[in-house]
């Protein structure tokens, strides 16, 4: 079984720098998605980046990337710029790319991000 | 709808009644997830719809859950005996499912399930 981990629970970024938020994963298999959500108070999940497996490019989206390391296993998110709104907690998420009863989503245990201003 | 519609938004209960979560997922969306948050926690999966192959139902912590999917579309979780345990976020979500497809899950804004 697939499992991703989230080893950081609480992490803390100065407005307008940089932070990392790290995540790990498990899998046998070569072809996968990993995503990465955003859930603010309001409990709303928001997807931020996705990544395919395939693909070696990092994904990047506005002041959001990724750093993919596939032989490690390792998938951080980096947001760049951080502001006030980027505050909430961030979920790693693996899918196999497979379809049927076996490509649920998987989820780390998140990691809560606060923005100071 | 547009997005994901979960009901009710919040529901309080009697320890030992039973209670049923509703969840109408994105149209023409074949994947269907049921995931439970506990205060300040991450998503326990619980069950897990595609198209019309069995559910992944190896999530659901007791034989007090159950979940069924009707004609492909809405589904509805059943707590029986609620205990105060139960008392979480229950988050719904679905998706389009392909071969090779990179696909998004999108999220309703869930049921805050509360037992008293």
């Amino acid at each position: 079984a697939q499992t991703v981990t989230q080893s950081q629970p609480e992490m803390s970024v100065q407005e307008a720098e940089t932070v990392t938020l790290s995540c790990t994963y498990d899998t046998s298999e070569s072809d996968y998605y990993l995503f990465w959500y955003k859930q603010p108070p309001s409990r709303q999940m928001i997807l931020v980046i996705r990544q395919e497996a395939y693909k070696q490019q990092n994904a990047t989206e506005n002041r959001f990337s990724v750093n993919f390391q596939k032989a490690a296993k390792s998938f951080s998110l980096k947001i760049s710029d951080s502001q006030l709104g980027d505050a909430a907690m961030y979920f790693c998420a693996y899918r196999t790319g497979g379809t049927g009863a076996n490509s649920k989503l998987t989820f780390g245990k998140g990691i809560t991000l606060s923005v100071r201003p | 709808g547009a997005g994901v519609s979960q009901s009710p938004s919040n529901k309080v209960t009697e320890k030992g009644k039973d209670v049923e979560l509703r969840c109408d997922p994105i149209s023409g969306h074949t994947a269907l997830y049921w995931y439970r948050q506990s205060l300040g926690q991450g998503l326990e999966f619980l069950i897990y719809f595609q198209g019309n192959s069995a559910p992944d139902k190896s999530g659901l912590p007791s034989d007090r859950f159950s979940a069924e999917r009707t004609g492909g579309s809405v589904s509805t979780l059943t707590i029986q005996r609620t205990q105060q345990e139960d008392s979480a976020v229950y988050l719904c979500a679905s998706s389009l499912v392909g071969t090779g497809a990179s696909t998004e899950a999108f999220f309703g804004q869930g049921t805050r399930l509360t037992v008293v």
